[in-house]
């Protein structure tokens, strides 16, 4: 059974760029997590998706991040203008459903200059 | 804003010997989880206890659950250098989960 895929796997870009990352959950899994963790915390959650409805987005900035999840399967998480406190390592992770177990993907490791 | 807390916060021991971590939680949970991460790399899910369980084995993995103090704690028994990563709680909350700040747990071989 093939993992949570993620891409790209490092993205260097400059503060007020913009930047995409991709998530492909474990087929099947109706719940998408989006988190971001910066260097020596614990993943904070930015969205959840059930299906391709948002479940929980209370932690998103949204002046400048922005996520879909059409047909609810592939995922996009945006950050549209980036800032330095951006980087962090984003984290997505599918479940079967609501608070079950969670599988992550190996992440994407971004740093704004 | 995260539900769990870890303690320690970092953990060092040798080979060989136990390491238990802690894990505090403020609201009612339907469950807890437990994930490893390896540096730099994603997170592994490790054990998961339901609010009604008191205690789960998973191989050298022992999870406690008490509810009514709001903790959990992870013990690891005969450790190896290979366990060396951070240690995560994950608190199931009402709506949605939330993950606390984490152990490093270093084992010297």
């Amino acid at each position: 059974e093939a993992g949570v895929a993620q891409s790209p796997r490092y993205k260097i870009i400059e503060k007020r760029q913009s930047v995409a990352f991709w998530c492909n959950p474990i087929s099947g899994h109706a719940t998408l997590y989006w988190y971001q963790q910066i260097l020596g915390q614990g993943p904070k959650l930015l969205i959840q998706f059930q299906n391709n409805g948002v479940v929980d987005d209370s932690q998103l900035p949204k002046d400048r991040f922005s996520a879909e999840r059409l047909k609810g399967v592939d995922s996009t998480l945006k950050i549209q203008p980036a800032k330095l406190e951006d980087s962090a390592v984003y984290l997505c992770a599918s479940s079967l459903g609501r608070q079950e177990t969670q599988y992550f993907g190996p992440g994407t490791r971004l740093l704004v200059l | 804003s995260q539900q769990g807390e870890e303690d320690p916060q970092a953990l060092s021991i040798q080979e060989g010997e136990n390491a238990t971590m802690n894990c505090s939680y403020k609201t009612s949970i339907n469950n807890l989880q437990w994930y490893r991460q390896n540096s730099g790399r994603g997170l592994v899910h490790l054990i998961l206890i339901r609010s009604n369980e008191r205690e789960k084995h998973s191989g050298r993995l022992r999870v406690t659950l008490d509810t009514s103090k709001k903790s959990s704690s992870l013990l690891i028994t005969a450790s190896r250098a290979a366990d060396t990563a951070s240690y995560f709680c994950a608190t199931a909350e009402v709506a949605d989960m939330r993950f606390g700040a984490g152990t490093r747990l270093t084992v010297k071989p």
